[in-house]
């Protein structure tokens, strides 16, 4: 089955603690997002990437880092310069040739104690 | 202006009712027009692409209007699962990859 995964789905992490999330996409997709999603909110988009070894800040970076060293795999790093860092963090795919359809992953909630 | 500015709601309809939603953009340039669907806390799912004029599937419609910048999506014969989050996205610019999402209109469907 194609599609894309997020691990874990619930993380509690204590302030001035590094986490990072898994994001990985078996659909051969170029490009790669990550959102934050806050009750009530839309979706913020943190970082994405368009090819392998780069990506462009979103609009609301700080705090944050990724790396894509595969295709497939874009690990978000939630630091601990992310003042409000308890959200819905959702990663998402698309293939640019498709006038960028995203596709999401089932999301990781974060909290922070 | 914002970018994507989406009806405030929520919709409360009864089964069998149509419901519209608008969504309006402010940059002109943009090509790529999406409606997404939410559940409860959970990821949004790809409803439908407008890429022209506008794309019918079953129940649902969506249509673009260039010129004054908005699209809309069109539920006919509600149903109760319709019940969610309705995001509009809106492709940023010309680029393939940005996507700028409203913040969602809720519908609620009640028996």
């Amino acid at each position: 089955d194609g599609g894309i995964t997020q691990s874990p789905k619930y993380l509690f992490r204590k302030e001035g603690q590094n986490v990072t999330l898994s994001c990985e996409q078996n659909l051969n997709h170029d490009a790669m997002y990550w959102y934050r999603q806050d009750p009530g909110q839309g979706l913020r988009l943190i970082y994405y990437s368009q090819i392998v070894n780069d990506f462009q800040k979103g609009d609301i970076a700080e705090g944050y880092s990724v790396s894509r060293e595969k295709k497939e795999s874009f690990p978000l790093t939630v630091t601990s310069a992310q003042k409000n860092p308890t959200a819905f963090y959702l990663c998402a795919s698309s293939l640019w040739t498709k006038g960028g359809e995203q596709f999401f992953g089932p999301g990781t909630r974060l909290t922070v104690l | 202006r914002k970018e994507v500015e989406q009806d405030p709601g929520p919709f409360n309809v009864p089964e069998g009712a149509t419901v519209a939603f608008n969504c309006t953009y402010s940059n002109s340039a943009s090509q790529s027009f999406f409606w997404y669907r939410q559940d409860c806390r959970k990821e949004p799912k790809l409803l439908m692409s407008v890429y022209s004029s506008g794309n019918e599937d079953g129940r649902f419609t969506a249509q673009l209007n260039r010129a004054s910048q908005y699209i809309s999506l069109l539920i006919r014969d509600s149903k109760l699962s319709d019940s969610a989050t309705y995001l509009c996205a809106v492709n940023s610019g010309g680029s393939n990859y940005k996507l700028t999402f409203g913040k969602g209109t809720l519908l609620t469907v009640n028996p």
